[in-house]
């Protein structure tokens, strides 16, 4: 298995513009989490799926941000307008349905976001 | 909410040391616990977890870490360290109880091994 897919890895953008962030989750995974980290604050939780449905959006800083995934296997993190405080290394996460046995997340290889 | 707690911010060790990083989760109930290492500019991988049964798990590259549940502690330990374990870790908790989904992540260690 390719594991979780992230794209871009690097994004560099000026302030004001639209960010859009891509994760295809391992195959046969039904929750996806998507993730900020960040020197000053740590690693945050923003959002989560299960089956494609967002259960919970706490984290998400702001209107600014947004998430959705309209199947299975896809999902973004849009980000409108970007502000330069949004740089950051913006992880997705999967994992297989519960089955009582500590099912752990798989992590992606992140999108370092630089907001200029 | 459960909380984790990792008081241990930096820790420098130098080659061959042996190693206990601390972790602390705040939830009376059932748990599933999991250390996570982020190698410098890299992804979080699991280096180990702990759901049921033995309260002594053994992970990867030679770590283990004891669940003590009367402590809410569940640290992380190897005997001795090498270069390449330079690193952060994350211990995280997972409550057992449907509708709460989310991991709840440490605030991390970063440990340098010195050569």
């Amino acid at each position: 298995d390719a594991g979780v897919i992230q794209s871009p890895r690097h994004e560099v953008t000026e302030m004001g513009q639209e960010v859009t962030l891509r994760c295809k989750p391992i195959s046969g995974h039904n929750s996806l989490f998507w993730y900020r980290q960040t020197m000053m604050r740590g690693l945050e939780l923003l959002i989560y799926f299960n089956n494609n449905v967002p259960i919970d959006d706490s984290g998400m800083p702001e209107d600014r941000f947004s998430a959705k995934m309209p199947n299975a296997s896809f999902s973004t993190l849009k980000i409108q307008p970007s502000e330069p405080r949004d740089s950051a290394v913006y992880f997705c996460a999967s994992r297989i349905p519960r089955t009582g046995l500590g099912n752990e997340q798989f992590f992606g290889p992140g999108t370092r976001l630089t907001v200029l | 909410a459960q909380s984790v707690s990792q008081h241990n911010h930096h820790v420098i060790l130098s080659e061959a040391a042996s190693l206990e990083l601390g972790c602390n989760y705040s939830y009376g109930g059932t748990v599933n616990l999991f250390w996570y290492v982020q190698y410098p500019g890299q992804h979080l991988q699991l280096l180990l977890k702990y759901f049921s049964g033995d309260p002594l798990v053994k992970g990867i590259k030679g770590f283990e870490a004891e669940f003590i549940k009367s402590k809410f502690s569940f640290n992380l330990r190897k005997p001795s360290v090498q270069w390449s374990d330079t690193a952060e870790y994350f211990c995280a908790v997972d409550i057992s109880n449907f509708g709460n989904e989310k991991l709840t992540f440490g605030t991390g260690t970063r440990l340098t091994i010195i050569p």
